[in-house]
């Protein structure tokens, strides 16, 4: 059975701490990891898609990295704001070259004024 | 652009009834999928497409059924609804099967089975 990990559950951090957290995958048969931003009342949106070991992707405050071969991936932020509070969801790629995604279960993420 | 686009928002049925929740999309994407959101729990996949005329099963494809007539429809079907299948439907699209492109999600309908 695939598992998709991310820790923490939840974080509580003030405006303008920077923050990371984590998602743990399979490190066989890679594909891809999508990492996903999912507002309150809203719908998840794509953050990165990351595909090759070493992979470093960036969005203004929010960067991730990739360890396909130990099975990881950061997401950080740098100088959380109050528009950050969110879910941040990773999902592994998996079932061949036209395959599925498979979630976590996200990192809640809450940023205090 | 309207992207995913899911009817209804909401609905509240009764043990046995039967409906089809909607979703299209006008970005001529491939590759279609259903995913059911239920506290304490990751996105899980029902049912997916790859194109048009074809279709498979997720994770949890008990008690739903699918189709895609078209490249833009993909409904999802409940024949005989039942309490656990009270969630939130999340529709999802992407231009194709492969691994590289990201997801585009509908709203979602939040379902209850009374």
């Amino acid at each position: 059975i695939l598992n998709v990990e991310q820790s923490p559950q939840s974080l509580h951090v003030q405006e303008g701490d920077s923050t990371n957290f984590t998602c743990s995958f399979p490190s066989s048969n890679f594909y891809a990891l999508h990492w996903y931003r999912w507002e309150t009342a809203k719908s998840p949106e794509a953050l990165f898609v990351m595909t090759l070991n070493g992979d470093e992707k960036k969005k203004g405050r929010i960067s991730a990295t990739l360890n396909t071969k130990e099975g990881y991936s950061y997401l950080y932020i740098k100088g959380s704001q109050p528009e950050d509070s969110a879910t941040y969801l990773c999902a592994f790629f998996y079932g061949g070259s036209q395959g599925n995604l498979i979630f976590g279960k996200g990192t809640k993420l809450s940023v205090k004024p | 652009n309207a992207g995913v686009t899911q009817t209804p928002k909401f609905q509240v049925l009764k043990t046995g009834q039967s409906m089809t929740l909607q979703c299209a999309q006008d970005m001529n994407h491939e590759y279609m999928s259903w995913y059911r959101q239920d506290p304490g729990m990751g996105l899980r996949l029902i049912h997916y497409s790859v194109g048009a005329g074809i279709t498979d099963q997720g994770e949890v494809p008990n008690g739903y059924n699918v189709s895609r007539s078209t490249t833009e429809d993909f409904p999802l079907r409940l024949l005989s609804a039942a309490p656990s299948q009270t969630s939130v439907y999340f529709c999802a699209s992407r231009l194709d099967g492969y691994s590289n492109q990201p997801q585009h999600f509908g709203d979602g309908t939040r379902l209850s089975i009374l």
